[in-house]
């Protein structure tokens, strides 16, 4: 079982909807939580990242962890074609700076 | 805006030969890592480094796989010999070493071993 595990997708959408991506993990010491976006052939990009639980907003994109039930969560608000993309969560404990990534959502937002 | 710079983007290689790819971290971040990501997968580490010293390689192919950071500052991922499994994209990452902050990443190289 891989410690970061994220839903592949494709998810297609129409502009303006909302998007939910997901992601779960098993390691209980996991602290730091990141969302990165990949465009094709790209480097990924830093999102958001958050430490323990809670949520953080930052414009259209809401980032969301729940440590009881080990679940990472992004939201998109008014979502627009530029944002089809990969999204790829991410995780690491308090005393390490290696990142473990999920496999990667693919996103489609249809105009 | 400063950013990881990585070269090449791309490169075919004849397998059995060997491969490097170079990467010049944001000025001033002490942590650099390689990652490798197949395909439709999420990036996996492969080495890690804080300053010029490795601090975790524990996921490096070391037969074949090797990396330096000689300086502490730009760092060399070599293979030799390349292998048609080690086809993927190379991405190089970087972050402060004294900032609560999270790594930025290269552009990658993407390998082609045929």
């Amino acid at each position: 079982q891989k410690e970061v595990e994220q839903d592949p997708g494709p998810l297609s959408v129409p502009e303006g909807a909302i998007v939910s991506l997901n992601c779960t993990y098993s390691n209980s010491a996991f602290q730091y939580f990141m969302w990165y976006r990949q465009y094709s052939r790209k480097g990924p990009e830093l999102l958001m990242y958050t430490y323990s639980s809670g949520n953080k907003e930052d414009g259209r994109f809401t980032a969301q962890v729940d440590k009881s039930s080990k679940y990472i969560s992004l939201f998109i608000r008014d979502s627009q074609p530029s944002d089809s993309a990969t999204y790829l969560c991410a995780s690491r404990m308090d005393s390490s700076y290696k990142l473990i990534f999920g496999s990667g959502t693919r996103l489609l937002v249809r105009p | 805006e400063a950013e990881v710079a990585q070269s090449p983007r791309y490169k075919i290689t004849e397998k059995s030969q060997a491969v490097a790819f170079w990467c010049d971290p944001i000025s001033g971040h002490a942590t650099l890592y390689w990652y490798r990501q197949i395909l439709g997968q999420g990036p996996e580490l492969l080495v890690q480094f804080q300053d010029e010293s490795v601090v975790d390689d524990s996921q490096l192919p070391k037969d074949r796989f090797s990396a330096e950071r000689l300086k502490g500052v730009d760092s060399t991922l070599k293979i030799q010999p390349a292998e048609l499994g080690d086809s993927a994209m190379y991405l190089c990452a970087s972050r402060p070493g004294s900032q609560n902050t999270e790594a930025f990443f290269g552009q990658g190289t993407r390998l082609t071993v045929v």
